[in-house]
């Protein structure tokens, strides 16, 4: 059964930064490409960041682009979101998600929550 | 960034009955290898999102055949028929043809 299981949310003040896991099972996950995907409280869903299957690939939105940052550790089956910068904007409901371009994201985590606030 | 569009925003349905729900995207979905990367979601409350069909018609592993996608370019529609309580929550739309991938504003399913 794919598992994956995001950690690392929390209250934090803008400006600061913030670093996301995902530990992932049940699936060969270095033959994945693997994202991120928020959504902003009761809000719909925004693509965050993927990344390839060796990590050398990784592709962002205008919206985080030079402020998070994808990366990937094949050796644990884990997934990254390090998150600079953070602004109000930012705060959501971050989910790991396994992507393919034939079937979208195809696997999702139960979220972890994000809050940017002074 | 192409815009996915849904109609209607909630969608109130009895037990049994069958329901539509309209995507459209403000450029065509096909992509240059022919095919046309458009996927529907679950997001039942409370829950994650699910995949329920990929690729405009293929129904995701474990889905039932109740579910339909269809459409073409830049009109697409998902059916639900023989609406059953475990098929209630927000449905989304979602693009990958074209970067970045985007996703429509949802549609809520209620009971009537």
């Amino acid at each position: 059964e794919v598992q994956l299981v995001e950690s690392g949310g929390g209250l934090v003040q803008p400006g600061r930064s913030l670093k996301l896991s995902c530990a992932a099972s049940g699936f060969t996950f270095s033959n994945y490409y693997m994202a991120w995907v928020r959504q902003a409280p009761k809000k719909g869903l925004e693509w965050v960041a993927t990344i390839s299957t060796s990590g050398s690939r990784t592709y962002y939105p205008d919206s985080v682009k030079g402020r998070f940052t994808i990366s990937r550790d094949n050796a644990k089956s884990s997934l990254y979101l390090q998150m600079n910068s953070l602004k109000s904007e930012d705060t959501a409901t971050y989910y790991c998600a396994r992507h393919g371009w034939e079937l979208g994201f195809a696997y999702w985590g139960q979220g972890t929550l994000v809050t940017v606030s002074s | 960034d192409v815009v996915m569009t849904q109609t209607p925003v909630s969608l109130s349905v009895s037990l049994g009955g069958q329901v539509s729900i309209s995507c459209r995207s403000s450029q065509s979905l096909v992509h240059n290898n022919g095919n046309t990367y458009l996927s529907w979601y679950l997001q039942k409350p409370g829950q994650s999102p699910q995949l329920l069909i990929y690729k405009v018609s293929n129904r995701f592993s474990g889905i039932s055949d109740r579910f339909s996608g269809s459409g073409s370019g830049t009109d697409f529609t998902l059916k639900i028929s023989r609406v059953e309580p475990d098929d209630l929550g927000v449905y989304y739309c979602g693009q990958g043809t074209q970067y970045p991938d985007t996703f429509g504003a949802g549609t809520k399913l209620e009971l009537k």
